[in-house]
């Protein structure tokens, strides 16, 4: 696998599920990020982590849940859900967070019933 | 505050047409980065190109140009002799400097290309 992965592709969730997103990068980047895009709208950063730290968190609900066990891998725990949470959500990485290129994975797309 | 504008909401053009995709910023840093981002149907960013707010060199990479104006803030994006697979939302992207968090992109609302043959 090269560049940016995300799994699912799609996805759909009832209000009261708990599914996790996962993204993982194979170009030796230091820093990840997800942003949620939706219908319409630029997109919007949720979050950043640096070397496994999160240096950002946009007030972002707690119905979501980041984690970053390593530097490849960066998780999106989601759990009671609301509709208007329906999106695409993707995940990038760059070398760092000094204005590098961001590379994006082809992101989830996320139903929420 | 930072911002990107990409007045053009959608862009029909038949194929092998020129086409030039606007993009307007606004910033007060002195150092800045600028992007160009292709989202095809399947729904990943694709990388175009990055511009360093220092070099106002156009950029020239196939079908693809850039002109980049600091004088009236913008970066510009043409097409030439458009094909249908360059039928894609494109989105330009400014980077902004946060002390102590890094860079962050500002992306504009994004101009969506269709190129019928």
């Amino acid at each position: 696998e090269t560049g940016v992965t995300q799994t699912p592709r799609h996805l759909v969730m009832g209000m009261t599920n708990k599914k996790s997103l996962k993204c993982e990068q194979h170009l030796g980047h230091n820093a990840m990020y997800w942003y949620k895009q939706s219908a319409k709208k630029p997109l919007e950063l949720m979050f950043v982590y640096s070397l496994e730290e999160r240096v950002e968190n946009n007030s972002v609900p707690s119905r979501f849940s980041p984690e970053c066990p390593n530097s490849s891998h960066l998780f999106l725990h989601l759990h009671t859900l609301q509709p208007e949470d329906s999106a695409l959500y993707l995940c990038a990485s760059s070398l760092g967070t000094s204005q590098e290129t961001q590379y994006f994975g082809p992101g989830t797309r996320l139903l929420v019933l | 505050a930072q911002k990107v504008t990409q007045a053009q909401t959608e862009i029909s053009v038949v194929e092998k047409e020129d086409v030039t995709l606007d993009c307007v910023y606004e910033t007060r840093d002195t150092t800045y980065y600028l992007f160009w981002y292709k989202q095809p149907p399947s729904g990943e960013l694709v990388f175009l190109i990055r511009r360093n707010s220092f070099d106002e060199q156009n950029e020239i990479s196939g079908r693809y140009s850039w002109n980049f104006q600091k004088s009236t803030s913008s970066f510009n994006f043409t097409i030439t002799a458009s094909q249908v697979v360059d039928s894609a939302v494109y989105f330009c992207a400014l980077s902004e400097w946060i002390y102590n968090q890094g860079g962050k992109l500002i992306f504009g609302q994004g101009t969506e290309l269709s190129v019928k043959p």
